[in-house]
């Protein structure tokens, strides 16, 4: 298997553009997770999925955030407008629904000048 | 609430050498489960070892091993024959069956000196 895939890899936008991350989760694994990653706060999760249906979103920072799924194999997280602060690392991860260990992707560095 | 923390920001060890990293946490369940991830400088998140709380037995692979104490709620990881490429952020987590959430400690730097 390939692991979970991530893209881009590397992301510079300017501030006020709409920036979408993209993610295509392990095949089988019912579980999808992002996570972003920041010096000032390490890591944090987001939202996360269990079988294409979004369970907790209590980690979105605001309303300029949003994630979708919209089948087993691929899932989006879009900001829009995006601002400097939202500069960090955003990780994907997945796993099956009978093991907790989750699999992590290479992560996105969105950098938002 | 669940914490994970992890009290050392940075440790170094010689090549060769053993290293222990420290990790309490807190959590009022009985069913949980508790992980390391490395990540080293290309920063992708690479699970080292799990540990399942109702077991008694700490986990074990290869060069890295845990002490589980579930009293003290202290879950440590000890890695042997230190190797270069072990040089990573080493990050402590408590999977909470309740919410179904990872919840990661600070993590700590762990540098191989040769």
């Amino acid at each position: 298997d390939a692991g979970v895939i991530q893209s881009p890899r590397h992301e510079v936008t300017e501030m006020g553009q709409e920036v979408t991350l993209r993610c295509k989760p392990i095949s089988g694994h019912d579980y999808l997770f992002w996570y972003r990653q920041t010096m000032m706060r390490g890591l944090e999760l987001l939202i996360y999925f269990n079988n294409n249906v979004p369970i907790d979103d209590s980690g979105m920072p605001e309303d300029r955030f949003s994630a979708k799924m919209p089948n087993a194999s691929f899932s989006t997280l879009k900001i829009q407008p995006s601002e400097p602060r939202d500069s960090a690392v955003y990780f994907c991860a997945s796993r099956p629904g009978h093991n907790y260990e989750q699999y992590f992707g290479p992560g996105t560095r969105l950098t938002v000048t | 609430a669940q914490t994970v923390t992890q009290s050392q920001p940075e440790m170094s060890v010689q090549e060769a050498e053993t290293v222990t990293l420290s990790c309490t946490y807190d959590t009022s369940e009985n069913n949980y489960y508790l992980f390391w991830y490395k990540q080293p400088p290309s920063r992708q998140m690479i699970l080292v070892i799990r540990q399942e709380a109702y077991k008694q037995q700490n986990a074990t692979e290869n060069r890295f091993s845990v002490n589980f104490q579930k009293a003290a709620k202290s879950f440590s990881l000890k890695i042997s024959d230190s190797q270069l490429g072990d040089t990573a952020m080493y990050f402590c987590a408590l999977y909470s069956s309740n919410t179904g959430k990872l919840i990661f400690g600070q993590g700590t730097t762990l540098q191989v000196k040769p």
